[in-house]
């Protein structure tokens, strides 16, 4: 089946540096990659969705700027969080949709990103 | 502001119990709903898409239902097994969009 492979799957980094997550797809083309942010007792949150080519589209509330996504290729997107703070500590998780609208999404296994 | 919602929370069950928990979402603009499984440290995975009003899904010991008009969907396990202990998670999927909302899910424990 479709899957899709995320890194790191803990990063614990220092406070002000930049932290990059990636997530590709091995055996299916993603034109289209969501990104998701998990707070604690919290339902995953979309944070943007990234398109091969093109801009993310953001939701609402998430800063460009500091959640910089490229998805140059097919396979690959990539989420850097940049100038990171403790409050940005969070699990981050990726998907994809592989193609087959009935077998719904494929999920990366996530990220917990600490910050100290 | 879009709210789906599952109940509960958490779930203890005995080994050979069957369990069903509750996701509401909202009843206008509906496009699909999906349900995932997701274990600890691994990938959600997907369980169910379901788009029509009244559709029921199965796959093994556990089955879905959809309620479009009324906003709601049942999730069933039969013959709960510690192997199914993980936390299911529902998603809406809102019309001309392919964006889910999740909601916090049902985190479900099995004791053999």
């Amino acid at each position: 089946g479709a899957v899709v492979s995320q890194h790191p799957s803990r990063v614990i980094c220092k406070s002000g540096t930049s932290v990059k997550i990636e997530c590709r797809s091995l055996d299916f083309q993603a034109t289209t990659m969501f990104w998701y942010r998990q707070f604690p007792k919290q339902s995953l949150m979309l944070m943007a969705t990234s398109n091969e080519g093109s801009k993310a589209t953001y939701e609402q509330g998430v800063e460009k700027d500091k959640f910089l996504i490229n998805h140059a290729s097919l396979t690959l997107s990539t989420l850097t969080v940049t100038s990171a703070h403790p409050e940005d500590s969070s699990f981050y998780i990726c998907s994809a949709d592989p193609g087959q609208f009935r077998l719904g999404y494929t999920f990366g296994s996530g990220t917990r990103l600490t910050v100290v | 502001i879009l709210n789906v919602e599952q109940s509960p929370q958490s779930l203890h069950v005995q080994e050979g119990d069957s369990t069903n928990f509750t996701c509401s979402f909202p009843s206008s603009n509906f496009y699909a709903l999906h349900w995932y499984r997701w274990e600890t440290a691994k990938s959600p995975e997907a369980l169910f898409v379901m788009t029509l009003n009244g559709d029921e899904k199965k796959k093994g010991r556990i089955s879905a239902t959809l309620n479009t008009k009324e906003g709601y969907s049942y999730l069933y396990i039969k013959g709960s097994q510690p192997e199914d202990s993980a936390t299911y998670l529902c998603a809406f999927m809102l019309g001309n969009t392919d964006k889910l909302i999740f909601g916090t899910g049902t985190r479900l424990q099995v004791f053999p």
